[in-house]
């Protein structure tokens, strides 16, 4: 089956702790996206990635670090420096063209304890 | 700047009756415009797209949406709402210029609830 996969579903992390979120897809798509989603404000681009070794920052990339070594990788590294990191967090994918549709994978939601 | 607003945070329908989401959105070029349904705690799933072709769009699930330029508005309906319908629904505006292609901006999101 074809699709985009996050891991883990819920992730804890305590303050001042680095965590990964994963985001694989065998889409063979060439452009990932990572959005954080807060409830009433809709979804957020944190960075993106339209091909191998490049990435950009997008609205909020502050205390946010991403790789993108490997074309169906693009992972997600939340700092200590991310003053609110609680929130359900969305990878997507999609080809080049701005007119295709991203797929979403299931999402992470972290919770700072 | 491309924006994206939903008129409704949250719109309750009973069971069998229309529904209709609301949507407007500003911008400077041809835009392609989505809707999105999201269900609790999943990723979102495409329900329909808008790229400048016909500008009646027919979804899954029985949706569909028009696209009306002279009122900017993208409003997604479905004749008859089911149980299954309740979630929360996206307009969604794709950025088409510079380094930012492909790039999404969503509406802050439509809560539907049904009633039995």
């Amino acid at each position: 089956d074809g699709g985009i996969t996050q891991s883990p579903k819920y992730l804890f992390r305590k303050e001042g702790q680095n965590v990964t979120l994963s985001c694989e897809q065998n889409l063979n798509h060439d452009a990932m996206y990572w959005y954080r989603q807060d409830p009433g404000q809709g979804l957020r681009l944190i960075y993106y990635s339209q091909i191998v070794n490049d990435f950009q920052k997008g609205d909020i990339a502050e205390g946010y670090s991403v790789s993108r070594e490997k074309k169906e990788s693009f992972p997600l590294t939340v700092t200590s420096a991310q003053k609110n990191p609680t929130a359900f967090y969305l990878c997507a994918s999609n080809k080049r063209s701005s007119t295709d549709t991203q797929y979403f994978g299931p999402g992470t939601r972290l919770t700072v304890l | 700047a491309q924006s994206v607003t939903q008129l409704d945070s949250h719109v309750s329908v009973s069971e069998g009756t229309p529904v209709l989401l609301r949507c407007n959105y500003s911008s400077s070029y041809s835009p392609s415009l989505f809707w999105y349904v999201q269900h609790p705690n999943k990723g979102l799933q495409l329900l329909l797209k808008y790229t400048s072709a016909a500008t009646l769009v027919k979804g899954i699930n029985g949706f569909e949406a028009e696209f009306k330029k002279s009122e900017t508005s993208f409003h997604l309906t479905k004749p008859s709402a089911h149980m299954s319908d309740a979630a929360e629904y996206f307009c969604v505006v794709s950025q088409n210029y510079g380094g930012s292609q492909g790039n999404l901006i969503f509406g802050k999101g439509t809560k539907l609830s049904v009633k039995p």
